[in-house]
């Protein structure tokens, strides 16, 4: 997955308990997404990060938190999971593609079954 | 609000034949549309782009094609073939101004039959 690693890879949990989720590029990428999917959606942005310490909201930011302290890693905290939060997530970095457009690179995934 | 949809949430076709995949979107400011590849258990995969002033564009065994007049976008793969099931969604980026905004579709699932 061109430089980009997400773990845990599937994470079975409780709700109320914090979960974190990791994602690492090799790829010296300044701007770094997290997404959900979710059956029924497209995949829907969380919150991203521009450069270190820089991030901002997604359309689903709520009861999630982000750092970034240095560009190759951008962390997901759950505070307190709950079950609505039962997805698989996916990491993005982003390069320009052939035509111009801005083009996400994603992870392998990262699936959270909130129990 | 607007968004980008499919029409056809499933496709199956014989190994061999050509498919088409099919995605409305309705943000008449959007300026790239982006084909996705999604396989079981994987994270979504860049086929093809397409910049809003062109209405075609090909890669290697696949085609995009964009009609702005009705606002519809497809996808052709040509002589499809097994290791081409999965999961295709198109995205829409508005890139102008401060309001960048990449929307994804739902997804088309397609199968291709032995």
């Amino acid at each position: 997955d061109a430089g980009i690693t997400q773990s845990p890879r599937h994470k079975v949990t409780e709700t109320g308990t914090p979960v974190t989720l990791r994602c690492h590029q090799t790829e010296n990428h300044r701007y770094m997404y997290w997404y959900r999917q979710d059956p029924g959606h497209g995949l829907r942005l969380i919150h991203y990060s521009y450069g270190v310490k820089d991030t901002d909201k997604g359309e689903v930011s709520d009861g999630y938190s982000v750092s970034r302290s240095k560009t190759e890693d951008f962390l997901l905290t759950l505070e307190s999971a709950t079950s609505s939060q039962t997805s698989v997530y996916f990491c993005a970095i982003s390069g320009q593609g052939p035509s111009g457009a801005n083009v996400l690179t994603f992870g392998a995934g990262s699936r959270l079954t909130v129990l | 609000g607007e968004s980008v949809g499919l029409h056809l949430p499933t496709l199956s076709v014989q190994e061999g034949d050509n498919s088409i995949i099919n995605c409305a979107y309705s943000n008449s400011a959007s300026d790239y549309f982006i084909w996705y590849k999604q396989e079981s258990g994987k994270g979504p995969q860049f086929i093809i782009d397409i910049r809003s002033n062109m209405d075609k564009r090909q890669g290697q065994r696949v085609t995009v094609l964009l009609n702005k007049t009705v606002k519809h976008l497809s996808l052709q793969i040509a002589a499809t073939q097994p290791g081409d099931s999965a999961v295709y969604f198109c995205a829409d980026l508005d890139s102008g101004g401060s309001n960048y905004k990449l929307t994804f579709g739902k997804g088309t699932l397609l199968t291709v039959n032995p």
